[in-house]
């Protein structure tokens, strides 16, 4: 079975610092890891993903995660927050074959002025 | 490109009513998931459609139903609605049979409130 973990409900950063959302995944097979932003009364909006490949990957709006095997763990960043970074993000696992996401609790992220 | 649409956006039925929501994926897209959000569960999984074949289907009560029509719009069903049924319903499309390495595009989904 798959699990996802995020580690802080709320995260809050001053403009400029740096962003670190954490999520931790269990998997017995290799896993597809998503992150994935959400905007009040929006849907979902894909901020990155990995499949295979490089570890390390890039997203958009500046934010990048690192697949660590040994770790467990893709971990969200990105150098310098934004006011408009300001949202809800999830991190979610699947398997390749499916599109069934599961999805962690959500980290709600506060940029302060 | 249009996005996934889905309608209505919001919805306000009455316990043991029954709903039909519906999702038009983007052009091009067979695959058709559903999600339900609430604030004590996250997202949870519903159902994958692809050429309307159900692929997968999560942990819900039969009352929870879904289909898929031969243009890849999809539509999912609540009967005897519950008040914890109230929730954000969002569908998502993917333009291949679960190959996950795709992402899934997300709508804006439906809120339905159970009163």
């Amino acid at each position: 079975a798959q699990s996802v973990t995020q580690l802080g409900s709320h995260v809050s950063v001053s403009e400029g610092a740096l962003v670190l959302l954490r999520c931790n995944y269990s998997s017995s097979v290799p896993p597809y890891l998503f992150w994935y932003v959400q905007y009040p009364n929006q849907g979902l909006q894909l901020l990155l993903k990995y499949t295979t490949g490089a570890t390390l990957v890039k997203g958009i709006n500046g934010f990048e995660a690192e697949f660590k095997k040994s770790e467990t763990s893709f971990h969200l960043t990105k150098p310098s927050a934004h006011m408009s970074d300001a949202a809800e993000y999830f991190c979610a696992v699947s398997t390749s074959g499916t599109y069934k996401y599961i999805f962690g609790t959500g980290t709600r992220l506060k940029v302060l002025a | 490109k249009a996005g996934v649409t889905q309608t209505p956006r919001y919805l306000i039925k009455t316990r043991g009513q029954q709903v039909t929501l519906s999702c038009s994926p983007i052009s091009g897209h067979r695959s058709v998931s559903w999600y339900q959000q609430t604030p004590g569960q996250g997202l949870q999984f519903l159902f994958e459609y692809f050429s309307e074949t159900q692929r997968n289907k999560g942990n819900f009560p039969g009352r929870f139903s879904g289909r898929q029509f031969s243009n890849s719009r999809s539509e999912m069903n609540v009967s005897t609605l519950e008040l914890g049924d109230s929730a954000l319903y969002l569908c998502a499309s993917s333009p291949a049979a679960g190959t996950g390495s795709g992402e899934a595009f997300f709508g804006q989904g439906t809120r339905l409130t159970v009163v």
